[in-house]
């Protein structure tokens, strides 16, 4: 089953206790990103990725790191988690090309979601 | 720095009813997705809009852009309860060949009997 896999799915830490939340994907999707959501703002990008080895800041950078030394995945981690970083993450990846001089994307898919609480 | 607004953020309706959810952005963007998320749940990618004109229709939901307006609409005909969720438009911006996706706040959905 084409999918994308987050884990844990629910965590509770406390401040500056560092950690990672794993990513992976099976859809051999060059594309991947980290977005977290808050109640009233929608979602927003935290990071994403081009391909392995590239990789950019989003709107909400702060506070994260990201690698992609593999294709399939792509673990978001928090070196010292404060509590405003409390909110629910999800990743997301897709597909994407270059033709014609257009970049083209399909949509992307999201994995379950991971609810971080930092006290 | 890109805006996507969403109206309304909160709909209540009754079963059999039509309405409309916009979403308005303030940049110019040829890509427009469409996701529906329940509670507690994931994000699901309900339309993909790739050009201006674009409409696309599934079931008793249809949507629609318009990217000269920079509007998107969703489009429920004879809402069942099942259709009850949030729904969230996003817009696709590219950076150096690189897509961002800037979602709206979301639609809160309840549909009652």
């Amino acid at each position: 089953e084409a999918q994308v896999t987050q884990n844990p799915r629910y965590l509770i830490t406390v401040t500056g206790k560092k950690l990672t939340v794993t990513c992976s994907q099976n859809m051999n999707h060059e594309y991947m990103s980290w977005y977290r959501q808050d109640p009233g703002l929608g979602l927003r990008q935290i990071y994403y990725s081009m391909n392995v080895e590239v990789t950019d800041k989003g709107d909400v950078p702060e506070g994260y790191k990201v690698s992609r030394k593999e294709k399939r995945n792509f673990p978001l981690i928090l070196e010292s988690p404060s509590p405003n970083q409390t909110s629910l993450y999800f990743c997301a990846s897709s597909l994407w090309w270059h033709r014609g001089g257009r970049f083209s994307y399909n949509e992307q898919f999201f994995g379950p979601g991971t609810r971080l609480t930092v006290l | 720095e890109l805006k996507v607004e969403q109206n309304p953020l909160f709909l209540s309706m009754q079963e059999g009813k039509n309405y409309t959810i916009y979403c308005n952005y303030s940049t110019t963007s040829d890509r427009l997705y469409w996701y529906r998320q329940d509670p507690g749940k994931s994000l699901e990618s309900l339309f993909v809009l790739l050009s201006n004109g674009a409409v696309k229709q599934e079931g008793r939901l249809m949507a629609s852009l318009d990217t000269k307006a920079r509007l998107s609409t969703l489009h429920i005909t004879a809402a069942v309860h099942d259709l009850s969720a949030t729904y969230f438009c996003a817009v696709g911006v590219l950076t150096g060949g690189a897509q961002k996706l800037v979602f709206g706040q979301g639609t809160r959905l309840t549909i009652n009997p």
